[in-house]
């Protein structure tokens, strides 16, 4: 099995920095992927390939990954970023994709 | 545009049989991976399985290997995920994802079908 590591939960005022990490063996091999749940909602991809933004994700997304951990940054965090935020990558064979645990945003 | 249409939602007994569908429209169907996931109440997102329609080749993640079975229609742009009897503990939200070109990581998504099993 294959496991990404998430912390539950992360707080930060509206306009600060929020950063939420991934960690996993296999990343300094394989892209991490980052999505966004609002409450009731299908996820959203906010962050592919380790650092790449999708068109209409904001600016203050933006993804970095370094040794055995991917970083999901929120420049600027607004109320509306508060969500449930799950990184997204494969084992070292490539055929077992997994997320991680999820990690809470609260913007406040 | 892009669109993936989950079937509604399911209440079934322990025991039963249940299939739910994702149908896809505004690409071609039989050229990108299709996958499930699922999100028990209140809990994060679980990778289930994959299906390439072009030609049925399937992957499951080892967690969900012999519980479910996940196939395509191609003919009608249609994926499917389905249980032979059901236990109290497939009660949950399950999504249908398209994957990029690039890699079997998600960029489009159905709404969900939420399933219920309740004696």
């Amino acid at each position: 099995s294959y496991e990404l590591t998430q912390p539950p939960s992360v707080s930060v005022s509206p306009g600060q920095t929020a950063r939420i990490t991934c960690s996993g063996d296999a990343l300094p091999k394989k892209y991490a992927y980052w999505y966004q749940q609002k409450s009731g909602q299908a996820p959203v991809l906010v962050i592919y390939e380790d650092s790449k933004r999708p068109s209409g994700i904001p600016e203050r997304f933006s993804g970095s990954s370094s040794g055995t951990m991917a970083t999901l940054t929120i420049s600027g965090a607004q109320v509306e970023d508060e969500a449930d935020y799950y990184c997204y990558s494969t084992d070292s064979s490539g055929n077992l994709w997994v997320f991680g645990g999820g990690t809470k945003l609260t913007v406040l | 545009e892009v669109q993936l249409v989950q079937s509604g939602a399911e209440v079934k007994k322990p025991g039963e049989s249940l299939k739910i569908s994702c149908k896809g429209s505004g690409y071609s169907f039989t050229s990108y991976w299709i996958g499930w996931v699922r999100q028990m109440p209140g809990k994060g997102l679980e990778w289930m399985g994959i299906i390439y329609p072009g030609d049925s080749d399937t992957r499951y993640s080892p967690s969900f290997q012999g519980q479910v079975t996940i196939s395509a229609d191609k003919s009608i742009s249609t994926a499917y995920l389905q249980w032979s009897s059901l236990k109290a503990s497939d009660t949950a939200m399950y999504y249908c994802a398209r994957a990029s070109p690039s890699g079997w990581y998600w960029v489009y998504w159905g709404q969900g079908t939420l399933v219920t099993v309740s004696s």
